[in-house]
């Protein structure tokens, strides 16, 4: 399954480092997702883009800052990260934002902060 | 606020034999999408089954199948005919209709025994 791709698959980085993981979608889709997720917790949305407009924003700290250029393409620029950042970061992408659609999702980016 | 509940955090089933995930949520809306995702040792997660809440037929595919019982606000995954490649973590979902939101809950974590 190669309909959501994720880049870098692990990542390590210092607290003042700046990096972004890239996530693009090959299956047409109009909505795109960031998920952080860390153990023992359940899956966090973090962002939600439909037709390249945020439309869920959820109370995410500003050290991580979304872009989606196009339907097909989601960043996550991160900076001035903190250890209890470090998590696997999950990008999806669906069909439709608000229909009950479920969702695609890529491998993950393990992120480490040191 | 919506909740999912997973009050298995780990379960093991002999390969061939059936087991039963379950789920429950809290919710006061009345349109509504339920979905099973497994997420493999691998990473990525994958869809298993989605039920739409005002269906009241329970949804299955292939070897899995669901109990709904949306008095009971109960969603439990079946599993027959357990193989080796069925062990993952197995993740319950829920998501409002018109409102891309999905609430995950805590996992259970899978084992299929040879």
């Amino acid at each position: 399954e190669t309909g959501v791709t994720q880049t870098p698959r692990h990542l390590v980085m210092g607290m003042t480092n700046k990096k972004s993981l890239k996530c693009e979608q090959h299956l047409g889709h109009n909505a795109m997702y960031w998920y952080k997720q860390s153990a023992k917790k359940p899956l966090e949305l973090m962002f939600v883009y439909s037709l390249e407009e945020r439309v869920e924003n959820n109370s995410v700290p500003s050290r991580f800052s979304p872009e989606c250029p196009n339907s097909s393409h989601l960043f996550l620029h991160l900076h001035t990260l903190q250890p209890e950042d470090s998590a696997l970061y999950l990008c999806a992408s669906s069909l439709e934002w608000d229909r009950g659609q479920p969702q695609h999702f890529g491998d993950g980016t393990r992120l480490s902060i040191l | 606020a919506q909740t999912v509940t997973q009050s298995q955090p780990e379960m093991s089933v002999q390969e061939a034999e059936t087991v039963t995930l379950s789920c429950t949520y809290d919710t006061s809306e009345s349109n509504y999408y339920l979905f099973w995702y497994k997420q493999p040792p691998s990473r990525q997660m994958i869809l298993v089954i989605r039920q739409e809440a005002y269906k009241q037929q329970n949804a299955t595919e292939n070897r899995f199948s669901v109990t709904f019982q949306k008095a009971a606000k109960s969603f439990s995954l079946k599993i027959s005919d357990s193989q080796l490649g069925d062990t993952a973590m197995y993740f319950c979902a829920f998501m409002i209709g018109g409102y891309q939101k999905v609430t995950f809950g805590t996992g259970t974590k899978l084992q299929v025994i040879p």
